[in-house]
């Protein structure tokens, strides 16, 4: 089983839709978890942090099920400025050192 | 405040050549890493190094090696480059603490006939 694991998509959705991306992963000790955005042909930047339960910014809301060990973001009134894949990324070992999942592909169109 | 940058921003090799990219931080962030990232695959660790002088092996160190000599820069060498090398290649740093944010540049893409 890959560490971290997510849906590749794409997710094709129009503007205004709500649309969630689910992600594994398999060390169960991991405490925190984060997703990144990667713009095509771009480098991945931070976009949230899950700490505990879940965490939201704005239109964005990401959830954290420990016993069941997945991670979701949830993307509400999608904006075409939205589209881009989505990395969930899990801390591994020392050092800030990260697994990035594979990334889900989000494309919003008009 | 430029962040991190990486030199060169594309580069075609042939198998056997050998190349050096350069990653440069201007936030003085001691920790560092390579990652490659091929289509359908996560980032994937290289090396890292976590202060001046030092490095270690990530993920993928096979075909790679790295040096730290000053904090602000980290090279990663090619010395046989093989097709299987084709890949977009980024360099991340960081601070220790908390927070597992890294900060990537804006990636080298190289490719291996």
């Amino acid at each position: 089983r890959k560490e971290v694991e997510q849906d590749p998509g794409p997710f094709n959705v129009p503007e205004g839709a709500t649309v969630a991306f689910n992600c594994t992963y398999s060390n169960s000790a991991s405490q925190s978890f984060f997703w990144y955005r990667q713009d095509c042909r771009k480098e991945p930047k931070l976009l949230m942090s899950v700490y505990s339960s879940g965490n939201e910014d704005g239109r964005f809301t990401a959830q954290l099920n420990r016993a069941s060990q997945y991670i979701s973001l949830l993307i509400r009134d999608s904006k075409l400025s939205d589209s881009a894949t989505y990395l969930c990324v899990v801390p591994s070992g020392g050092y800030n050192k990260l697994i990035f999942g594979a990334g889900t592909r989000l494309a919003v169109h008009p | 405040n430029a962040g991190v940058t990486q030199t060169p921003k594309f580069r075609v090799l042939k198998t056997g050549q050998s190349m050096t990219l350069l990653c440069a931080q201007d936030m003085n962030h001691e920790y560092m890493y390579w990652y490659r990232q091929d289509p359908g695959m996560g980032l994937r660790l290289i090396h890292y190094s976590v202060g001046e002088g030092t490095t270690a092996k990530g993920e993928v160190p096979d075909g790679y090696n790295v040096s730290r000599l000053k904090k602000q820069n980290f090279l990663l060498g090619l010395e046989s480059a093989a097709p299987s090398q084709t890949s977009v290649y980024f360099c991340a740093s960081t601070i220790p603490g908390l927070s597992n944010e890294q900060f990537f540049g804006p990636g080298t893409r190289l490719t291996v006939l």
